[in-house]
């Protein structure tokens, strides 16, 4: 119930193309779903995050798109390019718990 | 602000020998966070804190102390080091509780135990 499923674990996609990474979750009483870029060497940092009252959030040419019904979310990489080649992370958590559950991380390259 | 801190970058200890990881942040937080990150695991919380002298265990807390003394420092200690250990070891801190408040990671503590 605790975990948080990722996949895929790697993904090799053109310049240009589009990059999805898909999560899932068990816990219905998770509210916050954030997503962490990891670059080799650095700590992860935020990158984008939602809560399930909304189905989709965009921060330019990132998106998170949130099934609730089906308990899913999702990232996607508009018009991936070389510097978007990272370790991504999906994350879920409670309001007002000091917790995160950590998805197992997709390694994204986007080949020039 | 340089944020979250940690010392050393890298680190090799052999089996049995102890260690204190750094950790450092500069942003007034309350709650801080140590992790373990290993390859294909995902992050792991080993201890957090929710302010000073306030300390609690997360999900692998086994093998590791923590302290904090003040708001800024959260050091981790390794006692009896084994290869188990062996993992990329991330602070963290948030301004409140996680669930919406962002956490700021360190750049990471390599350790290898052999």
């Amino acid at each position: 119930q605790q975990q948080v499923k990722q996949s895929p674990q790697s993904l090799i996609v053109q310049k240009g193309g589009i990059s999805i990474i898909n999560c899932a979750y068990e816990n219905t009483a998770f509210d916050y779903f954030p997503w962490y870029q990891q670059f080799p060497g650095k700590g992860p940092a935020l990158l984008i995050a939602i809560r399930p009252d909304v189905s989709e959030k965009k921060e330019g040419r990132f998106t998170i798109s949130f099934n609730k019904s089906a308990k899913q979310f999702s990232l996607h990489i508009m018009d991936s390019q070389p510097g978007d080649s990272a370790t991504y992370f999906c994350a879920a958590s409670m309001m007002g718990t000091y917790k995160y559950i950590f998805g197992t991380g997709t390694r994204l390259k986007v080949l020039a | 602000n340089a944020g979250v801190t940690q010392t050393p970058k890298f680190r090799i200890l052999k089996i049995g020998q102890s260690m204190t990881l750094q950790c450092t942040q500069d942003m007034n937080h309350n709650y801080m966070y140590w992790y373990r990150q290993d390859p294909g695991m995902g992050l792991k919380l080993i201890y957090y804190s929710v302010g000073a002298g306030i300390t609690d265990k997360g999900e692998v807390p086994n093998g590791y102390n923590v302290s904090r003394s003040t708001t800024e420092d959260f050091p981790l200690r390794l006692e009896l080091a084994a290869p188990s250990q062996t993992s990329v070891y991330f602070c963290a801190s948030s301004l409140t509780r996680g669930g919406g408040n962002e956490q700021y990671f360190g750049p990471g503590t390599r350790l290898t135990v052999t």
